[in-house]
């Protein structure tokens, strides 16, 4: 089963407005990432955020992470029309394998 | 360009036929992995090799092989193909076991 939910599973805004998804997950992990994927590409590698850690940011991407909850969101501020793409939550659970599990991904559309 | 390169990007099979994709990076990186993405862009981890040795090895029929030469390349070797196997695979790498990882273009598989 995956290991990590997101919500909403399509979200669809103007250009200028702000976007935000969030990743559930079921296991304890050791870090949280985000990816985008434009599409027909590869995944985008966005911003990782480790389970000690509350929030994190870079440039417009505002990452928070609740181990409470077992749940993180990714805010996207003043979305683009180029900021169209899925996003994935990606859970590493520390196991020495070192698998990356997944969520179903947000479908992201900025309207111009 | 430094890069997790893949070939082919595209590929058409019959039922029943052997194909194979490459992998190929050049980052430096010490552990290589396959992804399957389907149709609803469910991303699952198929394999993941640490300076060629297996380390994961999910379910996955054993009509799907991974090969890696070198810590620089993993191949993927898929025999008796089904309709199933319709989907997207990526490489990817990462430079620390369960760290960030750099993904390739992806190679979309079509069994007909």
């Amino acid at each position: 089963s995956q290991q990590g939910e997101e919500d909403p599973q399509a979200l669809s805004i103007q250009e200028g407005e702000n976007a935000t998804m969030n990743c559930s997950y079921k296991t304890s992990i050791n870090n949280l990432q985000w990816y985008r994927q434009n599409s027909g590409r590869g995944l985008v590698h966005l911003i990782l955020i480790r389970s000690n850690e509350r929030e994190k940011h870079s440039g417009r991407l505002r990452v928070t992470l609740d181990t409470s909850k077992k749940s993180s969101s990714l805010l996207i501020t003043a979305s683009r029309a180029a900021d169209t793409a899925s996003y994935f939550c990606a859970t590493d659970e520390g196991t020495n394998a070192g698998k990356s599990t997944f969520g179903d991904g947000t479908t992201l559309t900025v309207k111009p | 360009d430094t890069a997790v390169s893949q070939t082919p990007k595209y590929l058409v099979t019959q039922m029943g036929n052997d194909k194979s994709i490459k992998c190929e990076q050049n980052l430096g990186h010490d552990t290589m992995y396959w992804y399957k993405q389907d149709s609803k862009k469910f991303l699952k981890i198929m394999f993941s090799y640490n300076n060629k040795e297996l380390i994961i090895n999910e379910t996955v029929p054993n009509r799907f092989s991974p090969k890696s030469p070198d810590k620089a390349h993993l191949n993927l070797h898929i025999n008796s193909l089904e309709l199933g196997d319709s989907a997207v695979y990526f490489c990817a790498s990462s430079q620390v076991t369960g760290y960030v990882l750099t993904f390739g273009a992806g190679s979309r598989l079509t069994v007909l």
